[in-house]
């Protein structure tokens, strides 16, 4: 069974600066497609940024990039020039392509707190 | 084009009570998912449901909790006898088709049990 593991329940940031939230994740697929989410205190799950497993260049949205590490298993999430919405909770997740309707697998998340 | 609607956002029920929790898709969306989000914990899925057939329950307890998605109206999550274990936010998600396809999700349910 796929796991999603994220170690770090709480990160902090300054403003304007850079932070990278961590995401491991285990699989014996090789086609399969992984996410990050923020949910903000609205409850609302937003999808930031989106990485397809058979493509090698790093996913980018405007601020938020993403380190895919194929080999590694790894999905980490960088955040340049933070900004105070950017508070929020982040979650890695997972989700095969192969099967159809196949659910999303969530990481337990990481709250990230953003100071001025 | 109206989000994923889910209703009501709070709801409160006593144990041994009833919940009933609406989702209505996007407009065009087929495939619902639904999961549930206990304090502190990531989403995980419950059930996955195409219009009148439930394809994937592999994730909703055996007992008391039941989802369907009628061919008109929205899709319900329904949880009888309520225990304070099942107090959770409770979030619906939508997708056009099967394969490499978003899901959008709704804003949840945020159930508590008293």
């Amino acid at each position: 069974a796929q796991t999603v593991t994220q170690s770090q329940p709480e990160m902090s940031v300054q403003e304007a600066e850079t932070v990278t939230l961590s995401c491991t994740y285990d699989t014996s697929e090789s086609d399969y497609y992984l996410f990050w989410y923020k949910q903000p205190p609205s409850r609302q799950m937003i999808l930031v940024i989106r990485q397809e497993a058979y493509k090698q260049q790093n996913a980018t949205e405007n601020r938020f990039s993403v380190n895919f590490q194929k080999a590694a298993k790894s999905f980490s999430l960088k955040i340049s020039d933070s900004q105070l919405g950017d508070a929020a909770m982040y979650f890695c997740a997972y989700r095969n392509t192969n099967q159809a309707g196949t659910a999303l697998i969530f990481g337990k998340g990481t709250t990230l707190s953003v100071s001025s | 084009n109206a989000g994923v609607m889910q209703n009501p956002r709070h709801l409160v029920r006593r144990r041994g009570q009833e919940a009933r929790l609406r989702c209505s898709p996007m407009k065009g969306h087929s495939h619902v998912y639904w999961y549930r989000q206990l304090p502190e914990e990531g989403l995980k899925f419950m059930v996955y449901l195409q219009k009148e057939n439930i394809i994937d329950e592999s994730g909703m307890p055996k007992e008391r909790f039941s989802a369907e998605f009628p061919k008109e109206g929205p899709s319900i999550l329904r949880i009888q006898q309520v225990v304070r274990g099942d107090s959770a936010a409770y979030f619906c998600a939508s997708s056009r088709s099967t394969g490499n396809t978003e899901a959008f999700f709704g804003q949840g349910t945020r159930l508590t049990v008293v």
